[in-house]
């Protein structure tokens, strides 16, 4: 199986400053023939499933304000939120879809 | 826009078959660019994929190995819907259920969009 390790588990950002997650996969999940990460990060929220920000470890889903995005490829990825706002507070999840079984991180919490 | 409606029972007793269903509105089952799949979530084992089932000129199924003996995800073509059975539950199956959507094209799987609500289903006497 691929694991998926994010880091930090969490982290406190003040309102308007950076907030940076680490995900690292044990094994390339780079589609070298189309060159394309097979990697996705959510957003879960207390009470809610998660959410679908980024696939293809960089391209955002629609309704994502642009103040997140998404870097990496192979076995190193980041998601990065600019300048943090109080309803960003949330668990973020990367995952990749590059083999079953789908895997995840363990999740990164971030707060104020 | 796609909605996943999960329904089932909230307390399964050790042992017992632990049901939950997922009704899909705004999709279909059968679609040949879509697979669905069943997630679950705990605090001890966070986030992890069970299985799915898709059509593709027939009804295909993956399982996670660790759940292949006891779990059963069947498509009900006749309700727009799709269900999990997983058998012999023991306490460490409590967890959140998630049904979710996998689009597939180009025979590419992809990323899960959207998820259901959860069903939290805990296994107790």
């Amino acid at each position: 199986d691929i694991v998926m390790t994010q880091s930090p588990d969490s982290l406190a950002v003040s309102l308007g400053e950076r907030a940076t997650i680490s995900c690292k996969s044990s094994q390339s999940v780079l589609w070298r023939s189309d060159n394309k990460n097979f990697l996705a990060w959510y957003q879960q929220k207390p009470g809610q499933p998660p959410k679908l920000l980024f696939y293809w470890a960089s391209t955002r889903e629609s309704g994502v304000p642009d103040r997140f995005s998404g870097s990496g490829s192979e076995t190193d990825f980041s998601l990065t939120i600019t300048s943090l706002q109080a309803e960003d507070v949330a668990i973020y999840y990367c995952q990749q879809y590059y083999r079953t079984p789908y895997t995840f991180g363990q999740g990164t919490k971030v707060e104020i | 826009q796609v909605q996943l409606q999960q329904s089932g029972p909230e307390l399964v007793k050790p042992s017992q078959t632990l049901s939950l269903t997922c009704a899909i509105s705004g999709d279909s089952v059968s679609s040949d660019s879509v697979a669905w799949n069943w997630i679950r979530q705990s605090p001890s084992r966070g986030l992890e994929w069970l299985g799915r089932t898709y059509y593709r000129s027939k009804w295909h199924y993956d399982y996670a190995v660790s759940m292949r003996s006891r779990l059963t995800i069947t498509p009900v073509p006749s309700k727009n819907q799709v269900s999990l059975k997983l058998n012999s539950v023991i306490p460490e199956d409590t967890a959140v259920y998630f049904c979710v959507r996998e689009p597939l094209a180009d025979g590419i799987f992809k990323w899960f969009d959207p998820w259901g609500q959860g069903s939290l289903v805990t296994v107790s006497s």
